[in-house]
């Protein structure tokens, strides 16, 4: 099955300043990448993913970098503010969907903490 | 639109009972899932329907916990008898998944709030 690692568990950084989150992957075929966002208590909401026929993809202060070869993918947060706290999920899938739907395996999560 | 509704939101139990959870998809998703997250750890999937047919279940604990989603809606999780380790929150997701294709592939998954169990 799908091995997902994610690194680090935890990140401390001052506002304004960038965060970065990497993830690994085992499965080759895996074609989707998405990041969720749980802050405490709370659900978990995508807020960007990425397809494999593509490297990067930004939407405002939120990229994500896509590396096929290395099976791995970063989630890239710019001038970061203080409402970005919360723990970060990266999944993968495990292999191509067959029939629809997405067996997504999660990582272990990374607790971003934004300092003023 | 509403969101994915899921209830209780909070149950405590005594070990050896049973136990039931809710979900209501967004309306018109296909696709439904239900999750257990651990404490500091990542949702990890049990169960998931299209329709009414679960098409992997391999994550299941068939022994205690069943599943169902009679008319391709709603959906109920059971776990009959709860144990200690089952303490987790137990998420509900769905999507909206059409005919597959390279770019179809990837469709966000919606999630509820969770209901939280204890097992004391």
């Amino acid at each position: 099955g799908e091995n997902v690692e994610q690194h680090p568990s935890t990140l401390s950084v001052q506002e304004g300043d960038s965060a970065v989150i990497k993830c690994t992957y085992s499965d080759s075929a895996s074609n989707y990448f998405p990041w969720y966002k749980q802050e405490l208590g709370k659900r978990p909401q995508l807020i960007i993913d990425i397809r494999s026929n593509v490297g990067e993809k930004k939407d405002q202060r939120i990229a994500v970098t896509l590396n096929k070869t290395a099976k791995h993918f970063s989630l890239h947060i710019t001038e970061t503010q203080p409402e970005d706290s919360a723990v970060y999920f990266c999944a993968a899938p495990k292999g191509a969907p067959t029939g629809g739907g997405n067996k997504l395996t999660f990582g272990t999560g990374t607790q971003l903490k934004v300092e003023l | 639109e509403a969101g994915v509704v899921q209830s209780p939101r909070y149950k405590i139990i005594e070990k050896k009972q049973p136990v039931a959870f809710w979900c209501n998809p967004i309306s018109g998703h296909n696709t439904l899932y239900w999750y257990r997250q651990n404490l500091g750890q990542g949702p990890e999937l049990l169960i998931r329907y299209e329709n009414e047919e679960a098409v992997d279940d391999s994550q299941l604990p068939k022994d205690r916990f069943s599943a169902e989603r009679l008319k391709g809606v709603d959906s109920t999780l059971k776990i009959q008898p709860a144990e200690l380790g089952d303490s987790a929150v137990y998420l509900c997701a769905s999507s909206l998944v059409g005919p597959w294709s390279v770019y179809s592939v990837g469709n966000e998954q919606f999630f509820g709030p969770g209901t939280r169990l204890t097992v004391l």
